[in-house]
């Protein structure tokens, strides 16, 4: 079956260090992935889409990796603030939008 | 431009009752999504509509029914609630592939 799995629930970081963010997936042939971001009790909001051609994408300090042979997607934030604590989704688009459980960003002062 | 429009925000259910989720979107998309978030369990695709007149089934659809009746309008049902439905819901709408989502604020269902 379909599955999508983001490295680790919670991640924690210094301020001003690289967040590097996993997810994988499997049985899965996604034409393009999003990333998302989701703060307590909102919506998420879109990030970044990646096509499946795509090696990298890039929007201010975020910046997404897409490998079609590993099936995985790496999302970086560099210079990261504590504003930037998150849970971050990931959502390989195959037919349907599905998401990852999501990891849980701390960026700490 | 109001986006994604989820009522009720809250609701308590009694088990066995009935209700209806009403999700509006005001930017002419046409795929519509619904999603619920229990701790740890992420978003889970429920149902979704690629257009007005049809829908289909995501990962979790079992205990819930919906309808697109109109373009804009998205209805999550639910015909007998059970307190494994108490969760928050989420509505999304998008204009179609290759493009962003955007959510609702969500509903938070209790149903005891």
């Amino acid at each position: 079956s379909q599955k999508i799995e983001q490295n680790s629930e919670a991640l924690n970081i210094q301020e001003g260090k690289t967040a590097t963010l996993t997810c994988n997936y499997t049985n899965y042939s996604p034409a393009y992935l999003q990333w998302y971001r989701q703060d307590p009790g909102r919506g998420p909001v879109f990030l970044l889409l990646i096509r499946e051609n795509e090696k990298e994408k890039r929007k201010e300090r975020l910046k997404v990796t897409f490998d079609t042979t590993l099936k995985q997607s790496l999302f970086h934030i560099t210079a990261s603030q504590p504003a930037d604590s998150a849970t971050y989704l990931c959502a390989p688009y195959n037919n349907d939008m599905r998401f990852g459980a999501g990891t849980r960003l701390t960026v700490k002062p | 431009n109001a986006g994604v429009t989820q009522t009720p925000k809250f609701r308590v259910l009694k088990t066995g009752q009935s209700m209806t989720l009403l999700c509006a979107q005001d930017m002419n998309h046409e795929y519509m999504y619904w999603y619920r978030q229990d701790p740890g369990m992420g978003l889970r695709l429920i149902h979704y509509s690629v257009g007005e007149g049809t829908t289909a089934k995501g990962e979790v659809p079992d205990g819930y029914n919906v309808s697109r009746l109109k373009k804009q309008n998205f209805l999550l049902g639910l015909e007998s609630a059970a307190p494994s439905q108490t969760s928050v819901y989420f509505c999304a709408s998008n204009i179609g592939q290759y493009t962003e989502a955007f959510f609702g604020q969500g509903t938070r269902l209790t149903v005891v």
